[in-house]
Order: structure tokens, then sequence, then C-alpha cells
């Protein structure tokens, strides 16, 4: 069973800084098989990234992945308002605990 | 636009039995695996169970294994997640998710969720 561990668990921002959010796994799968979503209150969760560096149609270049196992890194470039939330790590069937991005 | 309407969640006593539907539209259902992924509150994601395109393959994640049944209509669109003997750890709001082109595990759509509560 693939463990993900994301870090920090929470993340204080102002809009304009870069972000970097890291995921962990317990076990390379092959084929850099990771992806990235984006959770807001209320929203249904949102894919940014699969094979850990191709975004997801319509997302924004601002949001960029990479890495290969196990270790992963989702970038925001320059942050914005719209981007505060919860972020997710995901391999398969396991999710990460994710990261909350907060307004400082 | 890929659409996914979950229904079916409601109040339930431990023990008790739900039936979760799942209506997609927008895209050619039988051609892709669909998902359920819950959230209990104040909790992250959580991986439930999944059928494959044609209905032949299921999996159910350990936490409710032998309390799951999962099926599909291909000529409906629509899945339903049978879910029986239910404990107060299965409160959530259970997600119904499209599989996608570039692998089982992306989920590129999202239901709105239906929220699930065990009580007595």
């Amino acid at each position: 069973e693939i463990v993900l561990t994301q870090s920090p668990v929470t993340l204080s921002l102002s809009p304009g800084e870069r972000v970097t959010l890291s995921c962990r796994a317990s076990q390379t799968v092959s084929g850099n098989y990771l992806a990235w979503y984006q959770h807001k209150p209320g929203q249904a969760p949102r894919l940014l990234i699969y094979g850990a560096s191709m975004r997801a149609p319509g997302i924004p270049d601002r949001f960029s992945g990479s890495g290969s196992g196990p270790d992963f890194t989702l970038t925001i470039s320059r942050l914005e308002s719209e981007d505060f939330a919860v972020y997710y790590c995901q391999q398969q069937r396991a999710f990460g605990g994710g990261t909350k991005v907060e307004m400082k | 636009e890929v659409q996914l309407v979950e229904s079916g969640g409601d109040l339930v006593r431990p023990g008790g039995s739900l039936t979760l539907s799942c209506s997609a539209s927008g895209f050619i259902f039988s051609n892709f695996g669909i998902h359920w992924v819950r959230q209990a509150p104040g909790k992250g994601l959580e991986y439930v169970s999944h059928i494959s395109s044609n209905g032949r393959s299921t999996y159910y994640a350990d936490s409710m294994k032998g309390r799951l049944s999962l099926s599909r209509d291909n000529s409906r669109n629509t899945v339903e997640l049978h879910m029986s003997s239910l404990r107060l750890e299965d409160t959530a709001l259970y997600y119904c998710v499209k599989g996608s082109p570039w692998g089982f595990y992306y989920f590129d759509s999202w239901g709105q969720g239906t929220p699930v509560t065990v009580s007595s």
C-alpha cells in the first residue's frame, strides 16, 4: 500500500509569493504516476497536474509539477487570490494528507 | 460539458444501508472507469471504490470491503454504490469521479458530492 506524505501541512503566504509543496511516496510507482488536485471549500476537487508534470486542460501555467519517485513537487510561481485552497497529491488509490495554502 | 451528479446521500442509523447513485453526461460513459472518493468532516480525501469501463472489474477499499457493491449501467450512464452495515466512521461527503484519458487513476471530473451521515 502506497503512503503519500505531504509537507508542510499548512503554508501562510501572501499573493504574489512563490509556493512549493512537497509530496513523498513510500514506494516508487513506475511512470511517475502522480497527480495534484486543488480543493476549495464547498467545491469539487480539481485536477491540476497528472503524470507528475503535465498540466491538465485549462490549468494556468503558473502551476507546475516536477519530480520523480519518491519525491514530487507542486510549484505555484506567483500565488493569486484564487489559489488559496488545500492541495492533495495522489498516486493511484492513495491520497496525501493535503497542504493548506492560506492567506497570511 | 462533463457532468457527474450524485444522489442518495442521507442520514442513516449505524448498521443501516444506503445506495448512492451517480448520473453522468457530456462524455462517452462506456469508455471510462468511474470511482468513488469520500471526505469525512475535517479530513482529507479517501479512495473508496472503482468500476471499470465495462463493469467487469471492481475494487473496494479495505475500510469498506464486504460492505460495498458497485455497479454500472452503460445504457443509462449511471453508477450505483450500495453500502451496507454502515458505521459512524463512514460519515462523509461521497464524490463520484471520472477517470481520464491520460490514466485510469487520474480524475479529471468530479461531482459535487452527496453527504452520508451515520448517526444514532
